[in-house]
Parts: structure tokens; C-alpha cells; sequence
């Protein structure tokens, strides 16, 4: 089946900096994407998704990056703040079929 | 806003005992998933739906059953809780658009 894997599984940031978290997908053919944020025993958060006819995507803090050629994906949070500490992964999707493809995760801790 | 509803956030069962885990979303969402996320694991798909009275098993479907008799809720069963389903229970649900949103999660454990 198609995997998803994170490049980082831990990463620590001073507060104000800017955090960048990567994905690596394998399958060519997925053409929807997603970050969630997980906090310790809570349910995934949709962050933001972007689609494939797009390389780049903007929310609030939040910014998500496509490349296709080398089927990577990156999630940066700006001026990062304590709140954001959790548990980040990403998620695909084919246009193909109703399942989606989950990384294990990156633990982004900020620190004061 | 989305809101996927789980109906509890912790769970304690004893081993052999059927139990259910319920859930509601207000967004007239086609598509709802149970998930089972572990340590070291991730997300696993347990089953999914697609349409009312209609199921499509997932990864790891032995030991669950599922059950949607109307489009806004699905149900998980566990018809004879086992140690091994000790896991965190995630309902997701999406549109045609595909967005996936999941529930807080229940936490279930079985003794």
C-alpha cells in the first residue's frame, strides 16, 4: 500500500521562530493532501489541505508546500508559539479511492 | 464549523464484554472512518462508509463490526473486547470534497 513517512520524528524550536515539518508520500498518483495537529489525547486537528494543481498553500501562521517532482511535502508554522507543541503529521489522498494515508508523526515541542 | 461527535472520551471495559462506540457529524458528510491509533503504529483504517446501510472494511477489521443506519451517525462494535483493542478509537468524516475531520477520540481500555 502507499506510505507516508515523516523525515523528523522529534523537533524542538525556540518560541518566535519559524518550524518547518516535512512529509515524504510515495504515490504519484495522490492528488489531496493534509496536515493535522494531534495534541496529547485529543483528536487530529485539520490544519490546512492543498490540492495538486497547487504548489503552495497560505492559512493563518500556517503555509504548505508541494513539490511533485520529489513528492514532498512541508508544513511551516511562522513565528511558532508554545501552543503549537503537538504531534504534526500529514495525510493523502488519490482521487481514486475514499481512504487516506497517514505519516507516523512529528513531535515539534517549542520552547519558552 | 465541522463537528464530528464522539460519545465518551474515556472508555473502561472488561475483557469479552460487547461494546459500542457511537458517532454523530452535523455536515451531511457521505463518508465516515473509524480509525484506531496506537504508539509506534499511527492511524489504522478499521472501516469505512460511504453511504447509509453501506460498509467497506478497512485494514484491520477483525474483531469490529460497523453500523450506519443514517447518515450522520456510524457505529463501532467490538463484539467481544479483547486486551489487544486497548487503543484510542477516531471517528473521521468528509465530504466528496474530501476534507477529513476527525472526533476528540475515545480512549478505551480494556481490562
Amino acid at each position: 500500500g502507499e506510505s507516508v513517512g515523516l523525515h523528523l520524528p522529534t523537533l524542538s524550536v525556540q518560541e518566535g521562530d519559524n518550524s518547518i515539518i516535512n512529509c515524504a508520500y510515495s504515490n504519484s498518483a495522490s492528488d489531496y493532501f493534509i496536515w493535522y495537529k494531534q495534541e496529547s489525547g485529543k483528536g487530529p486537528q485539520f490544519i490546512i489541505d492543498i490540492r495538486s494543481n497547487m504548489d503552495k498553500r497560505q492559512g493563518q501562521r500556517v503555509t504548505v508546500l508541494l513539490n511533485k517532482t520529489v513528492k514532498h511535502l512541508s508544513l511551516q508554522i511562522a513565528a511558532t508559539q508554545p501552543g503549537d507543541s503537538a504531534v504534526y503529521f500529514c495525510a493523502e489522498n488519490l482521487s481514486t479511492g475514499n481512504q487516506f494515508y497517514f505519516g507516523t508523526g512529528t513531535s515539534l515541542t517549542v520552547i519558552p | 464549523d465541522v463537528k464530528v461527535t464522539q460519545s465518551s472520551r474515556y472508555l473502561v471495559k472488561r475483557t469479552g464484554e460487547k461494546v459500542f462506540l457511537e458517532c454523530v457529524q452535523d455536515m451531511d458528510h457521505e463518508n465516515m472512518f473509524w480509525y484506531r491509533q496506537d504508539p509506534g503504529l499511527g492511524l489504522r483504517l478499521i472501516y469505512f462508509s460511504y453511504d447509509v446501510k453501506m460498509k467497506e472494511k478497512g485494514d484491520i477489521p477483525e474483531g469490529y463490526s460497523v453500523s450506519r443506519e443514517k447518515k450522520e451517525r456510524f457505529s463501532l462494535i467490538l463484539e467481544s473486547a479483547s486486551t489487544n483493542q486497548t487503543s484510542m478509537y477516531l471517528c473521521a468524516s468528509s465530504s466528496l470534497a474530501r476534507a477529513l475531520f476527525f472526533g476528540s477520540g475515545t480512549q478505551l481500555s480494556v481490562l
